[in-house]
Protein backbone atom coordinates (compact mmCIF):
# COMPACT_ATOMS: atom_id res chain seq x y z
CA UNK A 1 0.00 0.00 0.00
CA UNK A 2 0.73 3.83 -0.23
CA UNK A 3 3.04 5.18 2.68
CA UNK A 4 2.57 8.22 4.75
CA UNK A 5 5.52 9.17 7.02
CA UNK A 6 5.30 11.72 10.05
CA UNK A 7 7.96 13.32 11.70
CA UNK A 8 9.34 13.55 14.46
CA UNK A 9 7.62 10.16 16.21
CA UNK A 10 8.09 12.03 19.18
CA UNK A 11 8.56 15.66 20.64
CA UNK A 12 9.01 17.25 24.08
CA UNK A 13 8.92 21.03 24.36
CA UNK A 14 8.42 23.36 26.87
CA UNK A 15 5.08 25.36 27.24
CA UNK A 16 4.48 28.07 25.43
CA UNK A 17 7.00 27.04 22.70
CA UNK A 18 5.85 25.98 19.13
CA UNK A 19 6.09 22.57 17.57
CA UNK A 20 5.73 21.63 14.06
CA UNK A 21 4.70 18.32 13.03
CA UNK A 22 5.12 16.98 9.18
CA UNK A 23 3.07 14.45 6.96
CA UNK A 24 4.58 13.49 4.14
CA UNK A 25 3.11 11.10 1.42
CA UNK A 26 6.03 9.01 -0.07
CA UNK A 27 4.98 7.96 -3.22
CA UNK A 28 1.73 9.33 -3.66
CA UNK A 29 0.50 12.94 -4.41
CA UNK A 30 -2.38 13.45 -2.01
CA UNK A 31 -4.60 16.63 -2.58
CA UNK A 32 -5.97 16.77 0.92
CA UNK A 33 -4.72 15.17 4.55
CA UNK A 34 -6.42 14.42 7.75
CA UNK A 35 -5.05 15.44 10.85
CA UNK A 36 -5.72 13.60 14.03
CA UNK A 37 -5.53 13.63 17.52
CA UNK A 38 -5.83 10.77 19.73
CA UNK A 39 -5.39 11.26 23.76
CA UNK A 40 -4.79 7.62 25.77
CA UNK A 41 -6.85 4.63 25.63
CA UNK A 42 -9.46 7.49 23.38
CA UNK A 43 -10.33 7.05 20.02
CA UNK A 44 -8.66 9.12 16.55
CA UNK A 45 -10.41 12.20 16.81
CA UNK A 46 -10.15 14.81 13.18
CA UNK A 47 -8.68 18.17 14.09
CA UNK A 48 -9.00 19.46 10.29
CA UNK A 49 -8.67 18.57 7.08
CA UNK A 50 -5.51 19.55 5.01
CA UNK A 51 -6.39 20.97 1.47
CA UNK A 52 -3.33 21.61 -0.74
CA UNK A 53 -3.39 25.08 -1.90
CA UNK A 54 -6.10 26.70 -0.16
CA UNK A 55 -7.22 26.96 3.82
CA UNK A 56 -7.37 23.96 5.83
CA UNK A 57 -10.86 22.92 7.31
CA UNK A 58 -11.36 22.71 10.88
CA UNK A 59 -13.51 20.22 13.23
CA UNK A 60 -15.79 22.13 15.09
CA UNK A 61 -14.05 22.75 18.37
CA UNK A 62 -10.62 23.29 17.15
CA UNK A 63 -8.88 26.41 17.27
CA UNK A 64 -7.67 26.91 13.99
CA UNK A 65 -4.88 29.63 15.15
CA UNK A 66 -3.49 27.37 17.71
CA UNK A 67 -3.32 24.81 15.44
CA UNK A 68 -1.97 26.16 12.29
CA UNK A 69 -2.37 24.00 9.07
CA UNK A 70 -0.20 24.41 5.71
CA UNK A 71 -0.32 22.14 2.73
CA UNK A 72 1.62 23.99 0.34
CA UNK A 73 2.54 20.89 -2.28
CA UNK A 74 1.19 17.95 -2.70
CA UNK A 75 3.47 15.34 -0.89
CA UNK A 76 3.52 17.35 2.44
CA UNK A 77 1.32 18.88 5.21
CA UNK A 78 2.86 20.64 8.31
CA UNK A 79 0.47 21.07 11.78
CA UNK A 80 2.14 24.03 14.24
CA UNK A 81 1.36 23.98 17.69
CA UNK A 82 1.65 27.38 18.79
CA UNK A 83 2.06 28.13 22.15
CA UNK A 84 1.52 24.61 23.59
CA UNK A 85 0.19 23.58 26.92
CA UNK A 86 0.39 20.66 28.65
CA UNK A 87 -3.17 19.97 27.78
CA UNK A 88 -1.89 19.85 24.01
CA UNK A 89 0.37 16.58 25.09
CA UNK A 90 -1.08 13.80 22.67
CA UNK A 91 -0.51 12.03 19.56
CA UNK A 92 -1.32 12.97 16.69
CA UNK A 93 -1.58 10.97 13.47
CA UNK A 94 -1.99 11.96 9.84
CA UNK A 95 -3.36 10.25 6.85
CA UNK A 96 -4.01 10.76 3.39
CA UNK A 97 -5.61 8.54 0.51
CA UNK A 98 -4.07 7.56 -2.38
CA UNK A 99 -6.25 8.35 -5.68
CA UNK A 100 -4.06 6.21 -7.75
CA UNK A 101 -4.56 3.23 -6.39
CA UNK A 102 -6.89 0.06 -6.87
CA UNK A 103 -9.21 0.88 -3.09
CA UNK A 104 -9.43 4.46 -3.74
CA UNK A 105 -11.10 5.03 0.00
CA UNK A 106 -8.49 3.31 2.19
CA UNK A 107 -6.81 5.94 4.34
CA UNK A 108 -3.37 5.45 4.89
CA UNK A 109 -2.12 6.45 8.40
CA UNK A 110 1.14 8.28 9.17
CA UNK A 111 3.22 6.43 12.28
CA UNK A 112 1.46 9.62 14.45
CA UNK A 113 3.57 12.21 16.78
CA UNK A 114 3.85 11.89 20.24
CA UNK A 115 3.89 15.56 21.58
CA UNK A 116 4.36 15.69 25.25
CA UNK A 117 4.61 19.22 26.89
CA UNK A 118 6.41 20.34 30.08
CA UNK B 1 -22.25 15.09 11.19
CA UNK B 2 -21.69 11.62 11.48
CA UNK B 3 -22.07 9.82 15.22
CA UNK B 4 -20.54 6.31 15.40
CA UNK B 5 -20.95 4.25 18.60
CA UNK B 6 -18.77 1.04 18.97
CA UNK B 7 -19.55 -1.65 21.80
CA UNK B 8 -18.29 -3.37 23.79
CA UNK B 9 -15.04 -1.32 25.00
CA UNK B 10 -12.94 -4.10 25.93
CA UNK B 11 -13.33 -7.47 25.05
CA UNK B 12 -11.87 -10.47 26.32
CA UNK B 13 -11.97 -14.52 24.50
CA UNK B 14 -10.40 -17.38 25.06
CA UNK B 15 -7.72 -18.29 22.08
CA UNK B 16 -9.09 -20.42 19.35
CA UNK B 17 -12.85 -19.09 20.34
CA UNK B 18 -14.58 -16.24 18.05
CA UNK B 19 -14.86 -12.27 18.71
CA UNK B 20 -17.61 -9.95 17.44
CA UNK B 21 -17.57 -6.09 17.89
CA UNK B 22 -20.13 -3.80 16.64
CA UNK B 23 -20.62 -0.14 15.66
CA UNK B 24 -23.85 1.79 14.35
CA UNK B 25 -23.61 5.10 12.47
CA UNK B 26 -26.14 8.10 12.66
CA UNK B 27 -25.67 9.20 8.80
CA UNK B 28 -27.75 7.34 6.25
CA UNK B 29 -25.68 9.12 3.33
CA UNK B 30 -22.39 6.96 5.00
CA UNK B 31 -21.03 4.45 2.49
CA UNK B 32 -17.82 3.18 3.30
CA UNK B 33 -17.48 1.28 6.71
CA UNK B 34 -13.34 0.54 7.31
CA UNK B 35 -12.27 -1.27 10.63
CA UNK B 36 -8.50 -0.27 12.08
CA UNK B 37 -6.87 -2.74 14.34
CA UNK B 38 -3.88 -0.53 16.51
CA UNK B 39 -1.61 -1.41 18.67
CA UNK B 40 -0.04 0.66 21.37
CA UNK B 41 1.66 3.80 20.19
CA UNK B 42 1.77 2.61 16.89
CA UNK B 43 -0.74 4.01 13.89
CA UNK B 44 -3.95 2.38 13.02
CA UNK B 45 -3.51 -0.90 10.03
CA UNK B 46 -6.27 -1.30 7.78
CA UNK B 47 -7.71 -4.24 8.72
CA UNK B 48 -10.82 -4.93 6.10
CA UNK B 49 -13.74 -2.55 4.97
CA UNK B 50 -16.98 -3.04 3.25
CA UNK B 51 -18.73 -0.47 1.27
CA UNK B 52 -22.55 0.12 1.25
CA UNK B 53 -23.33 -1.91 -1.82
CA UNK B 54 -22.60 -5.24 -0.20
CA UNK B 55 -24.00 -6.57 3.24
CA UNK B 56 -20.76 -9.08 3.70
CA UNK B 57 -17.26 -9.41 2.92
CA UNK B 58 -14.75 -11.92 4.43
CA UNK B 59 -10.88 -11.93 4.56
CA UNK B 60 -9.70 -15.50 5.93
CA UNK B 61 -10.54 -14.89 9.80
CA UNK B 62 -11.72 -12.03 9.27
CA UNK B 63 -15.34 -10.67 8.16
CA UNK B 64 -17.34 -8.04 8.45
CA UNK B 65 -20.92 -7.62 8.32
CA UNK B 66 -23.26 -4.63 7.43
CA UNK B 67 -27.20 -3.65 7.95
CA UNK B 68 -27.65 -0.49 6.13
CA UNK B 69 -31.48 -0.70 7.07
CA UNK B 70 -30.60 -0.89 11.07
CA UNK B 71 -27.44 1.47 10.31
CA UNK B 72 -24.91 -0.82 11.83
CA UNK B 73 -21.75 -3.22 10.75
CA UNK B 74 -20.32 -5.54 12.91
CA UNK B 75 -16.12 -7.36 12.73
CA UNK B 76 -16.41 -11.13 13.47
CA UNK B 77 -12.87 -12.62 14.01
CA UNK B 78 -12.83 -16.53 13.63
CA UNK B 79 -10.17 -18.27 15.66
CA UNK B 80 -8.62 -16.03 17.52
CA UNK B 81 -4.60 -16.05 18.70
CA UNK B 82 -3.00 -14.09 20.92
CA UNK B 83 -1.23 -11.44 18.31
CA UNK B 84 -5.06 -10.78 17.70
CA UNK B 85 -5.06 -8.81 20.77
CA UNK B 86 -4.91 -5.58 20.18
CA UNK B 87 -7.76 -2.12 19.99
CA UNK B 88 -9.71 -2.56 17.15
CA UNK B 89 -11.84 0.83 15.60
CA UNK B 90 -14.31 1.15 13.37
CA UNK B 91 -15.47 4.45 11.29
CA UNK B 92 -17.55 5.62 8.80
CA UNK B 93 -17.45 7.80 6.30
CA UNK B 94 -19.21 9.23 2.75
CA UNK B 95 -16.94 8.42 0.39
CA UNK B 96 -16.88 10.05 -3.11
CA UNK B 97 -19.33 13.23 -1.99
CA UNK B 98 -16.30 15.62 -1.71
CA UNK B 99 -16.31 15.26 2.30
CA UNK B 100 -14.29 12.08 3.21
CA UNK B 101 -13.35 12.13 6.61
CA UNK B 102 -13.47 9.57 8.76
CA UNK B 103 -15.53 9.45 12.09
CA UNK B 104 -13.90 6.80 14.38
CA UNK B 105 -16.01 4.67 16.77
CA UNK B 106 -14.66 4.48 20.60
CA UNK B 107 -12.92 1.66 20.45
CA UNK B 108 -12.57 -1.78 21.66
CA UNK B 109 -9.81 -3.48 23.25
CA UNK B 110 -9.34 -7.22 22.84
CA UNK B 111 -7.39 -9.52 24.83
CA UNK B 112 -7.11 -12.87 23.79
CA UNK B 113 -6.46 -15.20 26.32
CA UNK B 114 -3.62 -18.14 25.78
Amino acid sequence: GAVVSQHPSWVICKSGTSVKIECRSLDFQATTMFWYRQFPKQSLMLMATSNEGSKATYEQGVEKDKFLINHASLTLSTLTVTSAHPEDSSFYICSARDRRGADLAEAFFGQGTRLTVV
Amino acid sequence: GENVEQHPSTLSVQEGDSAVIKCTYSDSASNYFPWYKQELGKRPQLIIDIRSNVGEKKDQRIAVTLNKTAKHFSLHITETQPEDSAVYFCAASKFGFGNEKLTFGTGTRLTIIP
